[in-house]
């Protein structure tokens, strides 16, 4: 079974654009995360989408958002982008149900300049 | 609000000796625990998590809720066993599946 599959792998952006980022969960998964992780803040939770609704939310601000489609892929997006947006962005899909193991992508490395 | 602290940021043992990888955490409700492992170059992935209550790799550990702690033992360190370590923690009351991370700890075994 193919793991969790994260587009693009690197990105470099400048200050005040926005990215949008994909992820494509493990057939059948239909719970996707987001995790940012930085050297300075570590793993910090983002969102979680599960049947193209957002289930629960971490504490980043607005310019962070994003929404899963009917074939469990995600995308996330940042708009205005800062210095400190900076990170590794993790994606990780497991089955419904809370109790599910999850599986994490490789991430994609987002620099801004 | 969910809390994970993992007190070292570096471990450094010797090939063949114990291993300890401490946590603490806290929160309110029912929590669910895990380990995740990265070796160099490979994702996130999980190690053990206190429900299975199994070892994986040598790899034990015992959810304690009278002390919060969730430590990672192994009775014999491997040279394989390098890598950083994250435990987590996930709330199983309304948490859907947000894990809280602790900041991590880099284990080293040198022979």
């Amino acid at each position: 079974k193919a793991g969790v599959t994260q587009t693009p792998r690197y990105l470099i952006k400048t200050r005040g654009q926005q990215v949008t980022l994909s992820c494509s969960p493990i057939s059948g998964h239909r719970s996707v995360s987001w995790y940012q992780q930085t050297p300075g803040q570590g793993l910090q939770f983002l969102f979680e989408y599960f049947s193209e609704t957002q289930r629960n939310k971490g504490n980043f601000p607005g310019r962070f958002s994003g929404r899963q489609f009917s074939n469990s892929r995600s995308e996330m997006n940042v708009s205005t982008l800062e210095l400190g947006d900076s990170a590794l962005y993790l994606c990780a899909s497991s089955l419904a149900g809370i109790l599910n193991e999850q599986y994490f992508g490789p991430g994609t490395r987002l620099t801004v300049t | 609000a969910q809390r994970v602290t993992q007190p070292e940021k570096l471990l450094s043992v010797f090939k063949g000796a114990p291993v300890e990888l401490k946590c603490n955490y806290s929160y309110s409700g029912s929590p669910e625990l895990f380990w995740y492992v990265q070796y160099s170059r490979q994702r996130l992935q999980l190690l053990l998590r206190h429900i299975s209550r199994e070892s994986i790799k040598g790899f034990t550990a015992d959810l304690n809720k009278g002390e919060t702690s969730f430590h990672l033992k192994k009775p014999f360190a491997q040279e394989e066993d390098s890598a950083m370590y994250y435990c987590a923690l996930k709330g199983l009351t309304g948490g859907g599946n947000k894990l809280t991370f602790g900041t991590g700890t880099q284990l080293k075994v040198e022979l």
